[in-house]
């Protein structure tokens, strides 16, 4: 089983669709998650970071759920801007980042 | 400006040969990371350091070298045992703590 896996999709939606991601991790130890976004040929930039009770900026929503080791990423109203590659990432106290291999979000007019 | 810069952008060069890629922070973080990325795929930590002078190899550091004689820097060299070095590189930064992770622009690597 590998450490952190995402379904890699690709999604495809509608624009004004909600979608949703999960990550599942394997380590019950794990102790901060993150989401990233990268676009085609540019570097991963961080969409959101996932706290125990859960956080909304905007509209993304993420949260955690340490008892089934995963955490989810809603995306409501989807622009055709939120097209992009959504990369899940774990960490231990090792300071290494483990990272999932993505899920591609396509958002159609 | 903040931040961390790779340079080059782009690099090209002929099998055989081996190459630095640069990257400096100026975010003062102690944590430095190599990620290589094929087409389609995951990030692959190649090296990572938390601390001047010590570093530590990830999952595919073979073909690979790097030295950390400063905090603000942290060069990878693709040597020419690295048998497929054309990819993505990209260098990131994580400050003390449960941190996020910060990113270069990234290195594209083209081996001729």
């Amino acid at each position: 089983r590998k450490e952190v896996e995402q379904d890699p999709g690709p999604f495809n939606v509608p624009e004004g669709a909600t979608v949703a991601f999960n990550c599942t991790y394997s380590n019950s130890a794990s102790q901060s998650f993150f989401w990233y976004r990268q676009d085609c040929r540019k570097e991963p930039k961080l969409l959101m970071s996932v706290y125990s009770s859960g956080n909304e900026d905007g509209r993304f929503t993420a949260q955690l759920n340490r008892a089934s080791q995963y955490i989810s990423l809603l995306i409501r109203d989807s622009k055709l801007s939120d097209s992009a590659t959504y990369l899940c990432v774990v960490a231990g106290n090792n300071r290494k980042l483990i990272w999932g291999l993505g899920t591609s979000l396509a958002v159609n007019p | 400006d903040g931040g961390i810069t790779q340079s080059p952008k782009y690099l090209f060069r002929k099998e055989g040969q081996n190459v630095t890629l640069s990257c400096e922070q100026n975010l003062n973080h102690d944590a430095m990371y190599w990620y290589r990325q094929d087409p389609g795929q995951g990030l692959r930590l190649i090296y990572y350091s938390q601390i001047v002078n010590d570093f530590q190899k990830g999952d595919i550091a073979e073909g690979y070298s790097v030295s950390r004689e400063k905090k603000e820097s942290f060069p990878l060299t693709v040597t020419s045992a690295q048998k497929n070095p054309t990819a993505f590189y990209l260098c990131a930064t994580r400050d003390r703590g449960i941190t996020e992770a910060f990113f270069g622009q990234g290195t594209r690597l083209t081996v001729v």
